[in-house]
């Protein structure tokens, strides 16, 4: 069973600094993309940055280029967003989420997601 | 960047009614259009990729259609279940994707 378990959430103050975590388990997490997709309080979904599965590729929304790192250590099966100079529109629910491929390496969208971890930038 | 344009925005119907979402995209991305269902509190779930292929464990009263700029999300016959807000998303420039903005289905 494929399941996705993020961490590290909580409140930062603006210009703060805080590290996600997405621990994977039940398939192999090397051979697939990851991504990180966020909601703020009542909006919509929002991709935020993707990462392929070597960890050779990182990509990010030019609304989080510059201050977030995205990650993975794949002898741990785990992801990280780290996230510096945090502001008030980060705010938000964090999401990792695993790609389908029906023909790789063209991903065709997001098979399974983390339950979500809450990141809330005030002072 | 390419842009999702969803509708209607809200849509009110009844448990047994048949309902489409329209996802028009601002530029052609051939068939890489995904299909969410998100409830309150809880993440998104994948239900149709490649514009028409339904996900594993996904009832077939789903089904999507279309290709190029135009795709639509069908519910065949509503169940209270199915009362959640709808997302379209667009792959064909991953990994920059986008989402459109979404469609809140409610009981009527």
């Amino acid at each position: 069973e494929v399941q996705l378990l993020e961490s590290g959430g909580g409140l930062v103050q603006p210009g703060g600094s805080r590290r996600l975590s997405c621990a994977a388990s039940g398939f192999a997490f090397n051979n697939y993309a990851m991504d990180w997709v966020r909601q703020a309080p009542g909006k919509g979904l929002e991709w935020v940055s993707g990462i392929s599965g070597s960890g050779d590729s990182t990509y990010y929304a030019d609304s989080v280029k510059g201050r977030f790192t995205t990650s993975r250590d794949n002898s741990k099966n785990t992801l990280y967003l780290q996230m510096n100079s945090l502001r008030a529109e980060d705010t938000a629910v964090y999401y990792c989420a695993k790609v389908v491929y029906r023909n790789y390496p063209w991903v065709d969208g997001f098979d399974f997601w983390g339950q979500g971890t809450v990141v809330t930038v005030s002072s | 960047d390419i842009q999702l344009t969803q509708s209607p925005s809200f849509l009110s119907a009844s448990v047994g009614d048949r309902v489409t979402i329209t996802c028009r995209a601002s530029q052609g991305i051939s068939s890489f259009l995904a299909w969410y269902q998100q409830k309150p509190g809880k993440a998104p779930k994948l239900l149709i990729y490649a514009a028409s292929t339904l996900q594993n464990g996904v009832p077939s009263r789903f089904s999507g259609s279309g290709s190029g700029t135009e795709f639509t999300l069908t519910i065949s016959s509503l169940q209270p279940e199915d009362f959640a807000t709808y997302y379209c998303q667009q792959l064909n420039s991953y990994p920059s994707i986008t989402f459109g903005q979404g469609t809140r289905l409610e009981i009527k």
